[in-house]
């Protein structure tokens, strides 16, 4: 199988606990989101990655939310000290120059 | 102010006819990407149909179509002779450049439609 790939697909934790999530993009995809989907609303944009360059970040993305791409294949999203807000299914996609986006299937969260 | 509005939240049709999907997007760039993506309940979005907004043509895939009206604004995806399978949530989203006027490719979604076919 050659499309988005994240792991896990599904993560328990308890409220104040560390999560990271890794996304494997599409190989020689230079473009690479992370977008947030809580239940029965639309993905909203998380940050964005070129390359290793992480070139924008939503002010959803607050200062608990770190987001890497070291060597510009693969990316982790960590969320630092849970809330119950943070509670959502978090998605990765990739795209090669700007064109659609492919996405994975996702990782749901549920902090409880 | 919203971006994408999509205002059907819910959409029923007889499996084989045909169902038209509303879009309506607002903004004020002269070059911007239209989209729409699939959600079945397994979760993944999977990617439909795409028109650029210097694009004539309505774009069309197999069985999906967009009927884009630029000075209406709107992008409303056509499925034409609807499978039990069409039945998922449906999202228009859209790509515009920053406000730097670079182009990142970052999509904002509408609110969705859940489509069901009926047999």
């Amino acid at each position: 199988d050659t499309g988005v790939s994240q792991n896990p697909r599904h993560k328990i934790t308890k409220r104040g606990q560390n999560v990271t999530f890794r996304c494997d993009p599409i190989s020689e995809h230079n473009r690479l989101y992370w977008y947030r989907q809580t239940l029965g609303q639309g993905p909203e944009f998380l940050t964005y990655f070129q390359n290793e360059a992480q070139l924008e970040k939503s002010r959803l993305l607050s200062d608990r939310f770190s987001a890497e791409r070291p060597k510009g294949s693969f990316s982790t999203l960590e969320i630092q000290r849970t809330e119950q807000g943070d509670s959502a299914m978090y998605l990765c996609a990739s795209s090669p120059r700007g064109a659609e986006q492919y996405f994975g299937p996702g990782t749901r969260l549920t902090v409880t | 102010a919203q971006k994408i509005t999509q205002t059907q939240p819910g959409m029923f049709v007889q499996e084989k006819e045909a169902v038209t999907l509303d879009c309506t997007y607002d903004t004020s760039d002269q070059s911007y990407g239209l989209f729409w993506y699939k959600q079945p309940s397994s979760g993944e979005m999977i990617f439909l149909i795409y028109q650029g907004s210097y694009d004539e043509q309505n774009a069309t895939e197999g069985r999906y179509s967009l009927n884009f009206q630029k000075a209406r604004k709107s992008a409303n995806l056509v499925i034409s002779a609807s499978q039990l399978g069409d039945s998922a949530m449906y999202f228009c989203a859209m790509r515009e450049p920053n406000a730097g006027g670079t182009s990142y490719g970052k999509l904002t979604f509408g609110q969705g439609t859940i489509l069901t076919v009926h047999p």
